[in-house]
């Protein structure tokens, strides 16, 4: 089943703990990406990459970084949290221009 | 600067009418605008895309129109049904930027009472 998966779906941490959350999508896109989801402000974009070991900012990506060293996996990394990245985030891949979005992953930082 | 507005937060129709959701834009000049569908706490779920030399798009009960002069996109759901509540985002990638600046719009709430 071609899919977007993404680990942990639930996660609570406290500031400055750093974590990362991992992203596989199996349709072999060249394109990926994470954005944030928060009320009032719709979908935000972190971070994309175009291709391995290719990666740009998005609208809002301070205090995050991304790696791509293998075109299925792109995982967020968060060196140390803050409460303000406490949001719902969403992995993509794209080919053709549509996105395929992963089930999302709720970070709460205390 | 660049905008995207989805004119309604929430939309309440009865069921069987058909659902009209709005998308307006300004500053942006996009080689194609999407529709996804969002239900509560899981990522959106693509439904069409329009291309800017497209007047309209139909997939079974949805149909979206793209009108460049006026900058906007409608998108209907005729005969609709309880299932069809969600929300609706509408998405565009401004011309030549490519697929990974898609930009989205802050949703449409849609409620089909039975």
């Amino acid at each position: 089943e071609a899919q977007v998966t993404q680990n942990p779906r639930y996660l609570i941490t406290v500031t400055g703990k750093k974590l990362t959350v991992t992203c596989s999508q199996n349709m072999n896109h060249e394109y990926m990406s994470w954005y944030r989801q928060d009320p009032g402000l719709g979908l935000r974009q972190i971070y994309y990459s175009m291709n391995v070991e290719v990666t740009d900012k998005g609208d809002v990506p301070e205090g995050y970084k991304v790696s791509r060293k293998e075109k299925r996996n792109f995982p967020l990394i968060l060196e140390s949290p803050s409460p303000n990245q406490t949001s719902l985030y969403f992995c993509a891949s794209s080919q053709a221009g549509t996105q395929y979005f992963g089930p999302g992953t709720r970070l709460t930082v205390l | 600067s660049q905008k995207i507005e989805q004119n309604s937060e929430a939309l309440n129709i009865q069921e069987g009418k058909t659902a009209t959701l709005t998308c307006n834009y300004t500053n942006y000049s996009p080689a194609y605008l999407q529709w996804y569908r969002q239900d509560p706490g899981r990522g959106p779920v693509f439904l069409l895309l329009i291309r800017e030399n497209e007047k309209e798009k139909r997939k079974e009960r949805l149909k979206v129109t793209f009108d460049t002069t006026l900058k906007q996109s409608l998108f209907h759901i005729t005969a609709s049904q309880p299932a069809d509540s969600a929300t609706y985002l509408c998405a565009l990638e401004p011309t030549g930027a490519g697929s990974y600046q898609l930009t989205f719009g802050k949703g449409t709430k849609l409620s089909v009472i039975p």
